[in-house]
């Protein structure tokens, strides 16, 4: 089945330690992004990947990284959680940016206290 | 900087009425626009996909059609359903990124 997985979906940790959000896909997509979806302010984009090892800043990086060693996996990294970073966040695929479907993974609720 | 507006933000309604959810761009120079459904707690599910050479896409009780010209989206449900329950975003993007609306959220009473 064609999907987009990402772990844990449910996550709850403490300001400054160190985390990854896993994010996969089983398509061959060459486009890869995670965001960020918060009340009132929508879904937005945190960083997106083009191909593996090309990744590009989205609208809110500050506090986050990634990489993209392997096409089917873009892990999200927080390297010093804090609580305006709580959120819940989606990694998305798809096989370009302009005229694909663009695919979601079930997304991964973090709380930082 | 292109913003995106959904209307209305909240929509409630008896089961079988025809609906239309609107969504505009304040820069109309979007390539292709997708609309996608999200439920409570869930990730989002692709609806439909316009393309950049398209005007209008069609699945089930669902039509969307895009205006570039006046970077307008409207997404059209027929014979609506409690199942239809949910929140409708539209997204369109330009040269390297998806910008999302801040959605639309239905209900559909029987």
């Amino acid at each position: 089945e064609a999907q987009v997985t990402q772990n844990p979906r449910y996550l709850i940790t403490v300001t400054g330690k160190k985390l990854t959000v896993t994010c996969s896909q089983n398509m061959n997509h060459e486009y890869m992004s995670w965001y960020r979806q918060d009340p009132g302010l929508g879904l937005r984009q945190i960083y997106y990947s083009m191909n593996v090892e090309v990744t590009d800043k989205g609208d809110v990086p500050e506090g986050y990284k990634v990489s993209r060693k392997e096409k089917r996996n873009f892990p999200l990294i927080l390297e010093s959680p804090s609580p305006n970073q709580t959120s819940l966040y989606f990694c998305a695929s798809s096989l370009g940016l302009q005229s694909y479907e663009q695919y979601f993974g079930p997304g991964t609720r973090l709380t930082v206290t | 900087k292109q913003e995106v507006t959904q209307i209305p933000a909240a929509l409630s309604v008896p089961e079988g009425e025809n609906l239309v959810l609107n969504c505009s761009f304040t820069d109309s120079a979007i390539y292709n626009l997708q609309w996608f459904r999200q439920d409570p707690g869930k990730g989002l599910t692709s609806l439909l996909l316009i393309q950049s050479s398209q005007r209008e896409q069609t699945s089930g009780r669902l039509n969307a059609s895009l205006d570039k010209s006046s970077g307008r989206s409207t997404l059209y449900i027929a014979a609506s359903q409690p199942g239809d329950s949910a929140t409708y975003l539209c997204a369109g993007d330009n040269t390297d990124k998806l910008i999302f609306g801040t959605g639309t959220r239905l209900q559909v009473f029987p």
